[in-house]
C-alpha cells in the first residue's frame, strides 16, 4: 500500500518556467490538499479538493493552479515560477474522521 | 480565525528521559480534532497522535501521550523514554470537526535527543 506518492521529489526551475507536481493516493480518500512548508512558518494550505472534479483555494493560492480530474490524482501547477515559490511542497489526503496522510514532499528551488 | 502556537522552537532531551512539547490554540469552536505530527530529516510527515475534543480522556500511543486541557486550549505532547529516533520536528495541528479544510499547523518544535 503506497499511501500518498508525490513526484518529483526534487526540482530546480528557472524564473518564468512552468511545471506540474503530481500527487497520487491509493486509499480512496475524497479529500486532497496541497501545502507549502517554509522555515519557521509551518505548513500553509495552497489549494484543496473535496472530491473528483472539485477544487478550492486555500490560504496562499496565488501563482498556483490545481486539477482533480481523477479521484486518486491531485495536480499542482506553477504557470510562471518565481523565486518566492521556492519551498517544500506537501500533498496530503484525508479520511473524514482522521488526520492527514502526507506524501514525502517535493523540494522546489526557483532560481 | 484559528491559530496554533508552539512557543518552543527547539528543545533537547537526554536519551531515555522524558520531554514535553507545548502547544496552545485559539478557537471558538466546541468540537475539533488536535494532532501531533513528526517530521524527521527524511521530510516525511508522520502522524504521532490524535485527540478528539469531545473526549476527556487523554490520548496515548505507546511512549507518546498528550495532556489535553480544553478550557485552557492547551495540547502538550509527552514523550517518555526518549530514543534517538525521536529526533525530529514536531508539529501541532488543529482541525475543525465541521469543516475538514480548516486544518492549521503550528510553526514546529525541533527536538534533539542526546545520547
Amino acid at each position: 500500500n503506497a499511501g500518498v506518492t508525490q513526484t518529483p521529489k526534487f526540482r530546480v526551475l528557472k524564473t518564468g518556467q512552468s511545471m506540474t507536481l503530481l500527487c497520487a493516493q491509493d486509499m480512496n480518500h475524497e479529500y486532497m490538499y496541497w501545502y507549502r512548508q517554509d522555515p519557521g512558518m509551518g505548513l500553509r494550505l495552497i489549494h484543496y479538493s473535496v472530491g473528483e472534479g472539485t477544487t478550492a483555494k486555500g490560504e496562499v493560492p496565488d501563482g498556483y493552479n490545481v486539477s482533480r480530474l481523477k479521484k486518486q490524482n491531485f495536480l499542482l501547477g506553477l504557470e510562471s515560477a518565481a523565486p518566492s515559490q521556492t519551498s517544500v511542497y506537501f500533498c496530503a489526503s484525508m479520511e473524514a474522521r482522521y488526520g492527514y496522510t502526507f506524501g514525502s514532499g517535493t523540494r522546489l528551488t526557483v532560481v | 480565525a484559528q491559530t496554533v502556537t508552539q512557543s518552543q522552537p527547539e528543545m533537547s532531551v537526554q536519551e531515555a528521559e522524558t520531554v514535553t512539547l507545548s502547544c496552545t490554540y485559539d478557537t471558538s469552536e466546541s468540537d475539533y480534532y488536535l494532532f501531533w505530527y513528526k517530521q524527521p530529516p527524511s521530510r516525511q510527515m508522520i502522524l504521532v497522535i490524535r485527540q478528539e475534543a469531545y473526549k476527556q480522556q487523554n490520548a496515548t500511543e505507546n511512549r507518546f501521550s498528550v495532556n489535553f486541557q480544553k478550557a485552557a486550549k492547551s495540547f502538550s505532547l509527552k514523550i517518555s523514554d526518549s530514543q534517538l529516533g525521536d529526533a525530529a520536528m514536531y508539529f501541532c495541528a488543529y482541525r475543525s470537526a465541521d469543516n475538514f479544510n480548516k486544518f492549521y499547523f503550528g510553526s514546529g518544535t525541533k527536538l534533539n535527543v542526546k545520547p
